[in-house]
C-alpha cells in the first residue's frame, strides 16, 4: 500500500529546459513534504520541502508546489542542468506524527542531456 | 567533514552470521534513522532515536536492534542474518523529527 507514489520511473530533459517530477500522496494526514535527490553510491540529499500551510516554496532553481485538494506536489527544476542528472525521491510525513517517520516514493530517474 | 557517516560501506556474509553497522553524526543532532533500501528501491523507515525514546517500525524484524551509546552514534545490529536482508542501509539524522533528514552513503549488505 503505496502511501507516496511517483508514477514516472524514468525523465530525460533537455540541459537549459525545464524538468517536471511529479508525487502523489494518498494519506490526507500528512503535512509536510520533502524532496531528495540520490547519486549512485551515495545517500539520498536534501533538496527542498513544503508544508502544508503553503503552496509553493522556492529555492533557486528548484521550486516544489503542493495542491493539497488534489494530494499532488511536483519539483520543478528550472534551468535543468546536467549535474542535475540523479534518482529523486518525494516524502511525506505528519509533523509531529510518529518521530521522524518518512515515506518516501519510488523515486524518479531524471537524466539532463547536454 | 562528513556529516554522516557509515561503516563498512560493503558487508558480504553468510546466512545465519551477526552483524553490525556504525553511523556516526558529527552535526549535533538529536534524532538518528535507520532506512532500509530494498532491491525494488523503495526507501522504508526502520528506526528511529530521540533522546533515549526508540520509535520501531513494527514491520521489522526482532532481529535487527539498534543502539546508542552516545547522541552521535546510532549503530544497527542484525542477528541470524537471512537472505531477504540484503539491501542498502541508509543512516540518517536530524535536528528535530520529521525535518530534513541528512543522510550517510549507504551500507550495501549482501547475504550469501
Amino acid at each position: 500500500d503505496q502511501q507516496v507514489k511517483q508514477n514516472s520511473p524514468s525523465l530525460s530533459v533537455q540541459e537549459g529546459r525545464i524538468s517536471i517530477l511529479n508525487c502523489d500522496y494518498t494519506n490526507s494526514m500528512f503535512d509536510y513534504f520533502l524532496w531528495y535527490k540520490k547519486y549512485p553510491a551515495e545517500g539520498p540529499t536534501f533538496l527542498i520541502s513544503i508544508s502544508s500551510i503553503k503552496d509553493k516554496n522556492e529555492d533557486g532553481r528548484f521550486t516544489v508546489f503542493l495542491n493539497k485538494s488534489a494530494k499532488h506536489l511536483s519539483l520543478h527544476i528550472v534551468p535543468s542542468q546536467p549535474g542535475d542528472s540523479a534518482v529523486y525521491f518525494c516524502a511525506a510525513a505528519r509533523y509531529g506524527g510518529s518521530q521522524g517517520n518518512l515515506i518516501f516514493g519510488k523515486g524518479t530517474k531524471l537524466s539532463v542531456k547536454p | 567533514d562528513t556529516a554522516v557517516s557509515q561503516t563498512p560501506k560493503y558487508l558480504v556474509t553468510q546466512m545465519g552470521n551477526d552483524k553490525s553497522i556504525k553511523c556516526e553524526q558529527n552535526l549535533g543532532h538529536d534524532t538518528m534513522y535507520w532506512y532500509k533500501q530494498d532491491s525494488k528501491k523503495f526507501l522504508k523507515i526502520m528506526f528511529s532515536y530521540n533522546n533515549k525514546e526508540l520509535i520501531i517500525n513494527e514491520t521489522v524484524p526482532n532481529r535487527f536492534s539498534p543502539k546508542s551509546p552516545d547522541k552521535a552514534h546510532l549503530n544497527l545490529h542484525i542477528n541470524s542474518l537471512e537472505l531477504g536482508d540484503s539491501a542498502v542501509y541508509f543512516c540518517a539524522s536530524s535536528q528535530e523529527p520529521v525535518l530534513k533528514q541528512f543522510f550517510g552513503p549507504g551500507t550495501r549488505l549482501t547475504v550469501l
